[in-house]
This record gives structure tokens, sequence and C-alpha cells, in this order.
């Protein structure tokens, strides 16, 4: 069955570091969407990307933040200067074209800020 | 304001037990709501979608209810397992004039715990 996968599984780095994390959606998933989950807090939701640009995005997803789609594969989110606050768990989502479509969920990168 | 509230914040009950799990919301208009389950550590699954005309939906041992006059749902879990220890999150989704993730609303999750 297909899936969402994502790397790495953990990635340590220090304060001011940029950082790149990978996400791989389901193939023929056109809508794609970042979220992160701080330890024992809610899922947040990040930024939405279709058609190769940006859809929408939250008060979270700063101009530390981006997002790319380098081929037609791999969906990035970069984070430019990271901070201690970003360590958190970062998940990626993909779905179907059409209102409502159920979004599926990769199992996440942790990330931890030093 | 648009709000998901999930009760309780965590439980511990035996293998073999039922128990059920409470979601209450303000998100208002309302267009559908899904109940996840989230192993520690993994991203969320879906388990059950609700629209507004469902009042039950069964997927295995998941029943989820909703109550759109009352903007109440459950999710009861029958004969646990110890596989079943995981947060569950509601997410309410408000209108879907627009395809806007900003109308997800994510609540905070029932940590379960199934003790053998």
């Amino acid at each position: 069955e297909p899936e969402v996968t994502q790397t790495p599984s953990h990635q340590v780095t220090q304060m001011g570091q940029e950082v790149i994390l990978r996400c791989v959606p389901i193939s023929n998933h056109l809508y794609f969407y970042w979220y992160r989950q701080i330890l024992g807090q809610k899922v947040e939701f990040l930024v939405s990307f279709y058609n190769n640009e940006i859809s929408e995005k939250s008060e979270i997803f700063d101009d530390q933040f981006s997002v790319e789609r380098p081929d037609g594969s791999n969906f990035t989110l970069k984070i430019r200067s990271t901070k201690l606050e970003d360590s958190a768990m970062y998940f990626c989502a993909s779905r179907l074209a059409g209102v409502g479509n159920e979004q599926f969920f990769g199992p996440g990168t942790r990330l931890t800020v030093l | 304001k648009n709000q998901v509230e999930q009760s309780p914040q965590s439980l511990i009950i035996l293998e073999g037990k039922n128990c059920t799990l409470q979601c209450n919301y303000t998100v208002s208009p309302f267009s559908n709501l899904r109940w996840y389950k989230q192993d520690t550590g993994r991203g969320p699954v879906s388990l059950t979608i609700m629209t507004f005309s469902e009042n039950t939906k069964s997927n295995g041992r998941y029943t989820a209810t909703l109550d759109a006059d009352t903007k109440q749902s459950s999710l009861h879990i029958t004969a646990s397992q110890l596989s079943d220890s995981a947060s569950y999150i509601c997410v309410v989704r408000g209108a879907q004039t627009m395809d806007s993730n900003y109308q997800l609303i994510w609540g905070a999750g029932t940590k379960l715990i199934i003790k053998p």
C-alpha cells in the first residue's frame, strides 16, 4: 500500500543552522502539507502546497521556513536558521485532488535543536 | 472561537475492556469530523470521518458517534487490545466552501493506555 515517507527520522542540529526535512508524498497525490507537533502539544498546520506554489500558510510559517518540490517526487521543508523552539516532530501529508479528501501522514521527522 | 476539546486527557484501562472518548467542538459552520489514531512517534492515521448527516459509523472495533445539534462526538473502542495504546485525536473541518487547511481544527487528543 502506498505511503508517505520522510527522512531523516531524527535530525539533531545546532541553533542557527539550516535544516532540510524531506518527504516523498504518495505518487498520484497533488496536495502536500507540513505540520509540526511540539512534544505533548497539538498538531499545528504549517503550510499547504499545490500546483508548485504555497496555497496557504499559518502564522508559524515565517520567513525562516520555505518549501520546495525540487523534482516530481520530493517535497522539502527548509528551516533557514533553527531556533530552540523549532524542536518538534514535523509531519508531511499528502492527498488526492478534491475538497475534503483524506490527508495521509508520513511517520514524521523528529527535529532536535541544541 | 473555533475550538475542539477532548476528554479525558488520558485514560488507562485493562485489555479487553471497552472505553469511550469524548470530543466537543464549537466549530461553525461544520463540515465533517474525523478521528485519528496516533501511535507514539508516528503520524496520525484516520479511523473514521463523520459528516453532518451521520450519527454513527463503525470501523472494526471502533465506533464513532456524532450529535451535530449538541456538537459532540464520541469514539467507542470495544474489547480493547494492547495495540490500541495511542493518542486519539478529534479533528473538525469547518466550511467546505473553501478548501482551507485553517478550517481543520485539531483537538489535543486523548492518550489511551491499555494494560495487560
